[in-house]
């Protein structure tokens, strides 16, 4: 157990619903990471929060955006879905920004958009 | 710009026998390297970290890997492979832009043959 927790564990949803995934970080984690799996596009970086600021941008789409909150934990917003959007969408947490520390991976939410 | 090559998508060995998978990576500052396991539905779990001490780094379930500048790679190597590390591994290399960011490879299933 990496001390990550994200929910819900499934969702299922139709085209151009909109959803929140959750993600709460280690306890004393203060940086978030965002990451989408899928089988043709691999383990993708969306976005990273570090104590509420965004810090650093991947490949995330407009539709999609997060924030983290002030008790450190952080929710990734999907919205106008389209059936490419079904992934695996993990949340890592990390105790810094200024030095490469390594991440920890919460468990996933797998969404499937029918 | 930095990047992450794993050489092998697929790699086959029967229990009892060594594992090798191979990870080379590019970057223009002193690296920060990880490799990541993956079983089926489950995060990704830290198996190791290369943050410019020894060369020679030790993980968790009897794996290693060893990080060669002059061949900029860092090989996972494992001496005897187990029916239980047949997962994905991740090889990830950390570069700072501002904020330090991590990169990917595209993972290696990693087969274990009874």
């Amino acid at each position: 157990d990496s001390g990550v927790t994200q929910t819900p564990k499934h969702l299922i949803t139709a085209t151009g619903q909109r959803v929140t995934l959750r993600c709460s970080p280690r306890s004393g984690d203060l940086s978030v990471y965002w990451y989408q799996q899928s089988l043709d596009q691999g383990l993708q970086f969306l976005i990273q929060y570090y104590n509420g600021e965004e810090r650093a941008k991947g490949n995330i789409l407009e539709r999609f955006s997060a924030q983290q909150f002030p008790d450190l934990h952080s929710e990734l917003n999907l919205s106008s879905l389209e059936l490419g959007d079904s992934a695996l969408y993990f949340c890592a947490s990390s105790s810094g920004h200024h030095s490469p520390y390594e991440q920890y991976f919460g468990p996933g939410t797998r969404l499937t958009v029918t | 710009a930095q990047s992450v090559t794993q050489l092998d998508s697929h790699v086959s060995v029967s229990e009892g026998t060594p594992v090798l998978l191979r990870c080379n990576y590019s970057s223009s500052y002193s690296p920060s390297l990880f490799w990541y396991v993956q079983h089926p539905n489950k995060g990704l779990q830290l198996l190791l970290k290369y943050t410019s001490a020894a060369t020679l780094v030790k993980g968790i379930n009897g794996f290693e890997a060893e990080f060669k500048k002059s061949e900029t790679s860092f090989h996972l190597t494992k001496p005897s492979a187990h029916m239980s590390d047949a997962a994905e591994y991740f090889c990830v290399v950390s570069s700072f832009s501002g904020t330090y960011k991590y990169i990917f490879g595209t993972g290696t299933r990693l087969k274990v043959l009874a």
